[in-house]
Formats: C-alpha cells, sequence, structure tokens
C-alpha cells in the first residue's frame, strides 16, 4: 500500500537558518505529493504541491522537488521565521485517487 | 469562500454524554473526509464520502461513532456514548473527487474534551 515517511520532530532552529525536512514515500505509478501546514490552533492547509516527477512545488519561500528516483519530495527554506514555527505533513495521492496519504508530521520550531 | 466550517470549535462535556460535531463542506466540493488528531496517534482518516455515500468508515474506532451526509452542504459525526479516550481534535475536510491533483481543504477542527 501507500505510505510517506517523514524525518521525527522536533526540528529546532535558529531564526534565518536552513530548514530541511525529509519525505520519503511508498507508492505505485506516479502519485502527486504535497506538503501541508498546520499553525497553532489551526487546520491543515496547502502549502505546496507537485504532480510529476521532477516538479518542483513553492510557496512562502518553501520549495520541494518530486524526485521520482529517490522516492522523496524533502520541504526546504532557505531562511526561516519564527512565524514558520507550526507541524509540517508530507502527503501523497495516489495518481487517480482523491484519498490522500499522509505522514506523521515534523514538528518545526523556530527561535528568535 | 468561506472555506470549510466546523462547530462547535470546542465541546467539553462528561462521559456518558451525546457529542455531535458539525460540518460544511466548501460549496461544489462533493468529497468529505473526516479526521481526527492527537498526540499520540497523529491524523487518522475516520471516514470519508462522496457525493453524499459513505465510501469507507474503516477508521471508525467503534461502533459509538458514526456519521451521515444528509445533503451535499452538511455532514455529522456522532460520538454516543462519549468517553474520556474520545478527547481530540477532530477536523473535517473536503474537496472535489473529479479535479486532480485533490488537494484537501481542512475546517479549523473541533477540539472536544470529555471528562
Amino acid at each position: 500500500g501507500n505510505s510517506v515517511t517523514q524525518m521525527e520532530g522536533p526540528v529546532t532552529l535558529s531564526e534565518e537558518a536552513f530548514l530541511t525536512i525529509n519525505c520519503t514515500y511508498t507508492a505505485t505509478g506516479y502519485p502527486s505529493l504535497f506538503w501541508y501546514v498546520q499553525y497553532p490552533g489551526e487546520g491543515l492547509q496547502l502549502l505546496l504541491k507537485a504532480t510529476k516527477a521532477d516538479d518542483k512545488g513553492s510557496n512562502k519561500g518553501f520549495e520541494a522537488t518530486y524526485r521520482k528516483e529517490t522516492t522523496s519530495f524533502h520541504l526546504e527554506k532557505g531562511s526561516v521565521q519564527v512565524s514558520d514555527s507550526a507541524v509540517y505533513f508530507c502527503a501523497l495521492n495516489k495518481g487517480g485517487s482523491y484519498i490522500p496519504t499522509f505522514g506523521r508530521g515534523t514538528s518545526l520550531i523556530v527561535h528568535p | 469562500d468561506a472555506g470549510v466550517i466546523q462547530s462547535p470549535r470546542h465541546e467539553v462535556t462528561e462521559m456518558g454524554q451525546e457529542v455531535t460535531l458539525r460540518c460544511k463542506p466548501i460549496s461544489g466540493h462533493n468529497s468529505l473526509f473526516w479526521y481526527r488528531q492527537t498526540m499520540m496517534r497523529g491524523l487518522e482518516l475516520l471516514i470519508y464520502f462522496n457525493n453524499n455515500v459513505p465510501i469507507d468508515d474503516s477508521g471508525m474506532p467503534e461502533d459509538r461513532f458514526s456519521a451521515k451526509m444528509p445533503n451535499a452542504s452538511f455532514s455529522t459525526l456522532k460520538i454516543q456514548p462519549s468517553e474520556p479516550r474520545d478527547s481530540a481534535v477532530y477536523f473535517c475536510a473536503s474537496t472535489v473527487s473529479g479535479d486532480p491533483p485533490y488537494e484537501q481543504y481542512f475546517g479549523p477542527g473541533t477540539r472536544l474534551t470529555v471528562t
């Protein structure tokens, strides 16, 4: 079946540090890949997505590239801010399916 | 658009009471999902509907949990009787099943506390 594996958190960084949150997946075919963000006290919201190999999704300074050869979709940001403190979820939709598979989430804490 | 609407935002109840959580999906979305989030178990998919029909309820933890979607703009998740271990944040999400890549739109959640 489909699965998504994320690095364990929490990830603790100082403001302006470089961020990487690893995500790898298992799925047949060509799934669509997503990163969702959950700010404290809120629901998840889409951060970025990529629908085919080598696509790069980007939003709010965050980027992730769909790597078919390594089955990965790592999230990166060059300079984090305190306001980026949140839980980040990697997810996939297997091709043709509207049912998502979520990772367990990675908490990011950014200190001033 | 108003987004996915959930009510109540917070619910505190005593063990044994019936609890009803409500969700209004985004207009035009035909698939609706109920999730539960806890620190221990993370985000769990409980049940989902397509065109108001329940498709898969294998994630519903027990018979005490039930969900309905009487029309395209309203769904309920009911717990009867409630127990302290049901304390969690419950999310509703919607999408359009005929419009890939099927990103999900989440509501703000209902934080349930059962004492």
